[in-house]
């Protein structure tokens, strides 16, 4: 079984502060995980995601995030946070085998950009 | 190559009617899902699929039905709609649940 926790439904930074939105996760097995970012009345898109090798990790729009077997955490971050990066921030775990198995998503983080 | 397609973007149902959501991918992937949006409750899975013939449950399949007759289609019934399956429905394809997730545009569904 797996799951995914993010803490915090709601994150407010100031622009140009460090972005800090958290993830930890359960699984049985060495899971892949990612991050979404969802805008306003759009679907989900694919910020970055990690699976096997390097546990830094960089996605889009100047998103990174590290995954640390130890604290079983995936979180992202940003150095400075931009207007534009209001959104819903989602993590998701899924197994490596794919198979029959599903994704598990999170609840989600609405980040706030304060001007 | 359209993507993940999803009609209708909107609807508004009485409550016992019954409609189908679809869902259509152009990327010949096996694994396709259903989830609907709620606020304050993230994205829940209501049914899956890991290829033509096969679906599976997801955390709340109840007044929902699913099929996947071909690899590119994966429409959602709803069999008698309710209040409470007011939301917004996402459909999502990927080559498996390994990897990473394509979503449609959404469908806003209200059920007075």
């Amino acid at each position: 079984a797996q799951s995914v926790t993010q803490l915090g439904s709601h994150v407010s930074v100031s622009e140009g502060a460090l972005v800090l939105l958290r993830c930890n996760y359960s699984s049985s097995v060495p899971p892949y995980l990612f991050w979404y970012v969802q805008y306003p009345n759009q679907g989900l898109q694919l910020l970055l995601k990690y699976t096997t090798g390097a546990t830094l990790v960089k996605g889009i729009n100047g998103f990174e995030a590290e995954f640390k077997k130890s604290e079983t955490s995936f979180h992202l971050t940003k150095p400075s946070a931009h207007m534009s990066d209001a959104a819903e921030y989602f993590c998701a775990v899924s197994p490596p085998s794919g198979g029959y198995q599903k994704v598990t998503f999170g609840i989600g983080t609405k980040l706030q950009v304060i001007p | 190559n359209a993507g993940v397609t999803q009609t209708p973007k909107f609807q508004v149902l009485k409550t016992g009617q019954s409609m189908t959501l679809q869902c259509a991918q152009d990327m010949n992937h096996e694994y396709m899902s259903w989830y609907r949006q709620d606020p304050g409750m993230g994205l829940r899975l209501i049914h899956y699929s890991v290829g033509a013939g096969i679906t599976d449950q997801g955390e709340v399949p109840n007044g929902y039905n699913v099929s996947r007759s071909t690899t590119e289609d994966f429409p959602l019934r709803l069999l008698s709609a309710a209040p409470s399956q007011t939301s917004v429905y996402f459909c999502a394809s990927s080559r498996t649940s390994a990897y990473e997730q394509y979503f449609g545009p959404g469908t806003r569904l209200t059920v007075t």
